[in-house]
């Protein structure tokens, strides 16, 4: 079965302080994965995509398949990145998202 | 309009009742996908449409529930004989195709409370 798994559930730094988020995922063919964000009220939104190995706000995961992870990292905070974070896994060639129970970054000033 | 509307944002039922959540998707997205949020929690999958079928129901918890998207735009999610347990928020997510490009643009979400 296809299950993502965020263990942090609050996940508090400093402004200026590196941020990983941490991510593990369980499937058996090639999946795709994400990272999807809600600021405060705001609606659940897109952040990066493996695939396109992009940085989107100085956030960056990098897929292991070795260990099943795709940590979000970031070198420096800002208070601005304080939001709930959610990964996401898809199968190829398909939109529908499982989503892990999502984690709570807090950065202070 | 710019982007994903569901409507009520806000629905108080009692245990029992019949509740209908509405999803307008963003113009020109063919599939639609609704999913259930509870607290503490990620988005739960319950459905998917591509046009006017439901290529993807594997999610429905039972048959109390039931969607549907009759012209492949606005789609609806009945919820028959409310339980206390199906309180969550509902999120109404639409793609613009069968793709593999996983954005999916999400609503505010319907804040389902049965007491």
């Amino acid at each position: 079965a296809q299950r993502v798994t965020q263990p942090e559930k609050l996940l508090s730094v400093f402004k200026g302080a590196p941020v990983e988020l941490k991510c593990n995922y369980s499937y058996s063919g090639s999946p795709e994965l994400f990272w999807y964000v809600q600021y405060s009220r705001q609606r659940l939104q897109l952040l990066l995509r493996h695939i396109s190995r992009e940085s989107i706000k100085g956030f960056t995961a990098d897929l292991n398949k070795g260990e099943t992870s795709f940590h979000l990292k970031k070198p420096f905070a800002q208070e601005e990145d304080s939001a709930m974070y959610y990964c996401a896994l898809s199968r190829l060639n398909t939109d529908k998202l499982i989503f892990g129970t999502g984690t709570r970054l807090q950065v202070f000033p | 309009g710019a982007g994903v509307s569901q409507t009520p944002s806000n629905k108080v039922t009692e245990k029992g009742k019949y509740v209908e959540l509405r999803c307008d998707p963003i113009s020109g997205h063919t599939a639609l996908y609704w999913y259930r949020q509870s607290l503490g929690q990620g988005p739960e999958f319950l459905i998917y449409f591509q046009g006017t079928g439901a290529a993807d129901d594997s999610g429905l918890p039972n048959d109390r529930f039931f969607a549907v998207r009759p012209e492949g735009s606005v789609s609806t999610l009945k919820i028959q004989r409310t339980e206390r347990g199906d309180s969550a928020v509902y999120l109404c997510a639409s793609a613009q195709g069968a793709g593999n490009t996983g954005e999916l643009f999400f609503g505010e979400g319907s804040r389902l409370t049965v007491l």
